[in-house]
């Protein structure tokens, strides 16, 4: 069964102290592994797509790796407007198309 | 350019009752999506409709039921409420089945109370 485990569950940062994220995963055959952004009471908001071991992703204060078995989200320099949960799903090729999600990572970044 | 509009975002309903959450797709995306969330876990599927087939079924008790319409748009019903139906419900939508691991984007979602 595809499974999901993220690390930290929380995760308090200075400014300007840079961390990472990982998301370990288990899936019979990987179609895609996702990240997004979900503040307080809203919507999840795609920040990236990741389909191959080796892939790396950008964008501005966030890089998202992928490996094999694992993935990490490097935040770089972060901002108090980074404080936010971050949620890593993947997906396989079962045909249902549906996303299995990890419980988040609740970051906070004090100014 | 309209992102995922999901309606109402609030609701509270009695035990018992039932209750029909609305979703419009971004324009072009034929793939909608059904998520739960329950505060402090990561968003649980329920139900993926793809050109107005049912494509997957989460592990979700046959209270809850889905379609989708002739302009994609869907709706989620929960019949026969129970307090722990209480969650956000999410609604995605995408361009998947015309690529691979196409990315989902979310609607606000909808915060569900049953009292």
């Amino acid at each position: 069964e595809d499974q999901v485990t993220q690390s930290p569950e929380a995760l308090r940062l200075q400014e300007g102290e840079s961390s990472s994220l990982n998301c370990s995963y288990t899936v019979s055959g990987l179609r895609g592994l996702f990240w997004y952004r979900q503040d307080p009471g809203k919507g999840p908001e795609f920040l990236f797509t990741l389909y191959s071991a080796g892939e790396e992703k950008e964008k501005e204060r966030l890089k998202a790796t992928l490996t094999k078995k694992e993935s990490f989200l490097h935040i770089t320099a972060p901002k108090p407007e980074d404080s936010a949960t971050y949620l890593c799903a993947v997906q396989d090729f079962s045909g249902t198309y549906k996303y299995i999600f990890g419980t988040g990572t609740r970051l906070k970044v004090l100014a | 350019d309209a992102g995922v509009t999901q309606s109402p975002t609030h609701l509270i309903k009695t035990r018992g009752q039932h209750v029909t959450l609305r979703c419009s797709p971004i324009s072009g995306h034929k793939s909608v999506s059904w998520y739960q969330q329950v505060l402090g876990q990561g968003p649980q599927f329920i139900f993926q409709y793809y050109e107005k087939e049912e494509r997957g079924r989460g592990n979700f008790p046959d209270r809850f039921s889905a379609r989708q319409f002739p302009n994609y748009s869907s709706e989620l019903n929960v019949n026969a409420l129970l307090l722990g139906d209480s969650a956000l419900y999410l609604c995605a939508s995408s361009l998947q089945g015309q690529s691979i691991g196409a990315e989902a984007f979310f609607g606000q979602g909808t915060r569900l109370t049953v009292v």
